[in-house]
């Protein structure tokens, strides 16, 4: 199974802080993505990668931006954090040959104050 | 473009007692479609999907899905349910085209079995 893993389970930062959240899977699959998770609007792609340097819009990407340098590892940017990017983020990556699903990160649970 | 809409945002039942989880989608074309599940404090799990072939799926704890393409649904249920699945259950689709890399998700049920 592809295992997913992102670095940190809570973050707490200020304002206006850079914040980096980061991805890495480990089996060679070319598409990753991020989402947020908020109480009532369930899940939304932020971005997603589909190979190493390539980048595409979600529904919400305004605040955010990306970084797929090497194909196992994808960052995720926050160039100046608000409360209002205050939420839970999943990042995943797709599964192996023959399996359409996605393989889910335990999550980074940020919070802006 | 498709949507998914989970209507029940909370379903309290029973231990014991059946449960169903309903999913529709949007959109009549060809798609793969999926129940994940999320416990407390953790990430989603592919519980089944639905890929082609029997329109009856079904997991290894019990859960089963059924594919309806007249009515657009794909609704997850259970006969007898544990506390163990109380949990919040999201529903998935995404058009069965190459090349076509995202998913949608619906705003998820959370299950909450009572003892």
């Amino acid at each position: 199974d592809v295992k997913v893993t992102q670095s940190s389970r809570y973050l707490v930062k200020r304002t206006g802080e850079k914040v980096f959240l980061e991805c890495v899977q480990d089996m060679d699959h070319e598409n990753m993505f991020w989402y947020r998770q908020d109480p009532g609007l369930g899940l939304r792609l932020i971005y997603f990668s589909y190979d190493v340097k390539m980048k595409e819009k979600g529904d919400i990407p305004e605040g955010y931006s990306v970084s797929r340098e090497k194909k196992e590892r994808f960052s995720l940017i926050l160039e100046s954090a608000s409360t209002n990017q205050t939420s839970m983020y999943l990042c995943a990556g797709r599964g192996g040959v023959g399996d359409y699903g996605y393989t889910f990160g335990s999550g980074t649970r940020l919070t802006v104050v | 473009a498709q949507s998914v809409t989970q209507l029940d945002s909370q379903v309290p039942v029973f231990e014991e007692a059946p449960v169903e989880l309903r999913c529709n989608y949007s959109s009549s074309v060809s798609v793969y479609l999926f129940w994940y599940v999320q416990y407390p404090n953790q990430g989603l799990q592919l519980l089944l999907k639905y890929l082609s072939g029997s329109t009856l799926v079904e997991s290894i704890n019990g859960f089963e899905a059924e594919f309806n393409k007249s009515q657009t649904s794909f609704h997850l249920r259970k006969p007898s349910v544990h506390i163990s699945d109380t949990a919040e259950y999201f529903c998935a689709v995404r058009d069965a085209f190459p090349g076509t890399y995202k998913y949608i998700f619906g705003t998820g049920t959370r299950l909450k079995v009572l003892a």
